[in-house]
């Protein structure tokens, strides 16, 4: 079946440091969105990508969607406290359905 | 924004018995809902698509005896978890798109579950 990978799956980072995780699907997507989850809680939307070689910034953080539109990833620029979490993409396999696969997430620590 | 709502956010309940789960759209109409399940430090696993007015569409490998799923209105979906066992335990998270052309998740609060 579909699969979408995440790498690292953890990832432990002084504050200020840079952070990057990368999502794997095993086919082409027709978008993918990022999540972020803090623990404890639920994930909440953080972007969509649709077009490929796409890119797009929200203050700290950059998302990426690859030429192939078959991977993603997200670079956060010197981390703060309050981007602990796990962040997952989530692929849309086609534009006849809505349903997304998550990817496998990866967990960020941030040290303070 | 687009607020969905998820009841109850936990709930114990003994080995045998049946749980039900509501997933409401607070300000919008959802004729899609999504339901997943998450087991502690992993991902969210779809279980099946609600579709309002229709019956849902099942992931491959879920019980549909046993997670039965309504969605009787736009407003609301419901997940059933029938003859709950230990292994039923987990994390249910509802998730809602609205309308044609809508492609954002908005995600409940999440239900967790504990089977005694």
């Amino acid at each position: 079946g579909q699969q979408v990978m995440q790498i690292p799956q953890y990832q432990h980072v002084q504050e200020g440091e840079d952070f990057t995780t990368y999502c794997n699907s095993s086919t082409t997507l027709s978008n993918i969105q990022w999540y972020k989850q803090r623990p404890g809680g639920h994930p909440v939307f953080l972007i969509q990508l649709v077009k490929s070689g796409e890119v797009k910034k929200q203050k700290r953080l950059t998302f990426q969607f690859g030429e192939a539109k078959k991977n993603s990833s997200l670079h956060i620029t010197a981390t703060q406290t309050t981007d602990v979490g796990t962040y997952f993409c989530a692929g849309r396999l086609g534009s006849g359905t809505y349903k997304y696969i998550f990817g496998t997430g990866t967990r960020l620590k941030v040290l303070a | 924004g687009a607020v969905v709502s998820q009841h109850p956010s936990w709930v114990i309940c003994k080995s045998g018995t049946s749980v039900k789960i509501e997933c409401r759209s607070l300000d919008f109409q959802a004729t899609t809902m999504f339901w997943y399940r998450q087991f502690p430090k992993q991902s969210l696993m779809l279980m099946a698509t609600s579709n309002e007015g229709s019956k849902a569409t099942y992931e491959q490998g879920v019980e549909k005896d046993k997670f039965l799923i309504n969605h009787a209105s736009l407003t609301l979906s419901t997940l059933t978890v029938t003859s709950a066992h230990p292994e039923d335990s987990s994390f249910y998270i509802c998730s809602a798109r609205t309308g044609a052309g809508a492609n954002v998740l908005t995600f409940g609060a999440g239900s967790r579950l504990t089977v005694l």
